[in-house]
């Protein structure tokens, strides 16, 4: 099936830092990425759709100059948590939707990217 | 306001016997559902999906039923092995496209007990 990769899966950056996650549509292009946030046994909210070519929609409650997203191409994403805090600690999913078929359209994800702000 | 609910948090059953994990939605837009199976920091990965024009959808071990009617879903595995103890989320969407937006419930907990 489709792949999509995330990196890094680990990071541990200090406070005040700024930190970038890619996220990477491999034998797919995806003109449409989802970025979510999952906190530890909650489910995973949805934080923005990023859209390439233009800029990025977000959910309701998330700083857009605090969470840059750029989806500069086709198969590219990248979120960038600015001025990191450790309250912005937690494991962030991208996730892109391929269609495959008339009745199917999955969403595959990137393997998440674990944050840890010190 | 939580649109899809799981409201069982963790589920426990003998290796053999059924699973059944149980998904409720209010958004009667949704007109796509998806489980996802989530191992500790991993990516979730895809199970099965069932669009709103059917009632049921099965693959392998794995069967989706939608009620509509009742704004219900429920994944059923069986039989349930070891290997299936992972988190189990349920996902819903309006729409298709690639552009769709998908909303999780806040997953279940299966335990499969040898």
């Amino acid at each position: 099936g489709a792949v999509v990769s995330q990196h890094p899966s680990r990071v541990i950056c200090k406070s005040g830092t700024s930190v970038k996650i890619e996220c990477r549509s491999l034998d797919f292009q995806a003109t449409t990425m989802f970025w979510y946030r999952q906190f530890p046994k909650q489910s995973l909210m949805l934080m923005a759709t990023s859209n390439e070519g233009s800029k990025a929609t977000y959910e309701q409650g998330v700083e857009k100059d605090k969470f840059l997203i750029n989806h500069a191409s086709l198969t590219l994403s990248t979120l960038t948590v600015t001025s990191a805090h450790p309250e912005d600690s937690s494991f962030y999913i991208c996730s892109a939707r391929l269609h495959q078929g008339f009745w199917s359209t999955e969403a595959f994800f990137g393997q998440g990217t674990r944050l840890t702000v010190v | 306001d939580q649109q899809v609910k799981q409201n069982s948090p963790s589920l426990s059953v003998q290796e053999g016997r059924i699973s059944i994990l149980n998904c409720d939605y209010t958004n009667s837009m949704f007109d796509y559902f998806l489980w996802y199976k989530k191992y500790p920091a991993e990516g979730p990965t895809f199970l099965i999906s069932i669009s709103s024009i059917k009632d049921k959808n099965e693959d392998g071990r794995f069967t989706v039923f939608l009620n509509k009617s009742a704004k219900h879903l429920s994944l059923h595995i069986v039989p349930s092995q070891p290997g299936d103890s992972a988190v189990y989320f349920c996902a819903a969407s309006a729409g298709e496209t690639s552009g769709s937006r998908l909303t999780f419930g806040e997953g279940t907990q299966l335990t499969v007990n040898p």
